[in-house]
């Protein structure tokens, strides 16, 4: 089945740009969407289409989708940005979702 | 406002039986297919079952098929995961969710129910 990569772990002083890489095997021609996850409480979504962000999430939080890798960017990171942080797709050859492995979001 | 609010997690001994509700509101119940994933104490989501807005079409995970069973009630708009035969893997916190309209995401989540399996 398809396979979502992320690096365990990314750190990030506040103020400054966090960017968070998911890959996969030619995932340019798959949709891609987002969600951060603070301990204790369920996933949320931040991103869903590669680029586009749900209701309520703040402008910081953008996505991309280079066809190498995806890659969620958070600007000005804040204290409360402190979460992981997931990649999904929809793996059509067996219809169901594959999720990434995670990343942990450090605020320094 | 959508709303999914899971419930029945607790202590259960292994090869033992439980069963958790996903109850929804705030939407059309019979026009979404219903999911669940789970997360394991300090692990990653994996995505373990679904049931269509009918509840004609289901999907189970390699790692639950043959032991877990989910069902639909429409006219309670509520979703059932009967779980069995429990392994240890199987301790977990898990969540329903929806897609969002037109998208493969999933926009909106329960808060989960905590599944611990141990004697």
């Amino acid at each position: 089945s398809y396979v979502l990569t992320q690096p365990p772990s990314v750190s990030v002083a506040p103020g400054q740009t966090a960017r968070i890489t998911c890959g996969g095997n030619n995932i340019g021609s798959y949709t891609v969407h987002w969600y951060q996850q603070r301990p204790g409480q369920a996933p949320v979504l931040v991103v869903y289409d590669d680029t586009d962000r749900p209701s309520g999430i703040p402008e910081r939080f953008s996505g991309s989708n280079s066809g190498i890798a995806a890659t969620l960017t958070v600007s000005r990171v804040e204290a409360g940005d402190e979460a992981d942080y997931y990649c999904q797709v929809w793996d059509t050859s067996s219809d169901h979702p594959v999720f990434g492995g995670g990343t942990k979001l450090t605020v320094l | 406002e959508v709303q999914l609010v899971e419930s029945g997690g607790g202590l259960v001994q292994p090869g033992g039986s439980l069963r958790l509700s996903c109850a929804a509101s705030g939407f059309t119940f019979t026009n979404y297919a219903i999911h669940w994933v789970r997360q394991a104490p300090g692990k990653g989501l994996e995505y373990i079952s679904s049931i269509s807005g009918s509840g004609l079409t289901t999907y189970y995970a390699d790692s639950v098929k043959g032991r877990f069973s989910i069902s639909r009630d429409n006219s309670r708009n509520t979703v059932t995961l009967q779980m069995g035969i429990l392994k240890s893997d199987d301790m977990a916190f898990y969540y329903c969710a929806v897609r969002a309209l037109g998208s493969s995401a999933f926009e909106f989540w329960g808060p989960g129910a905590l599944v611990t399996v141990s004697s």
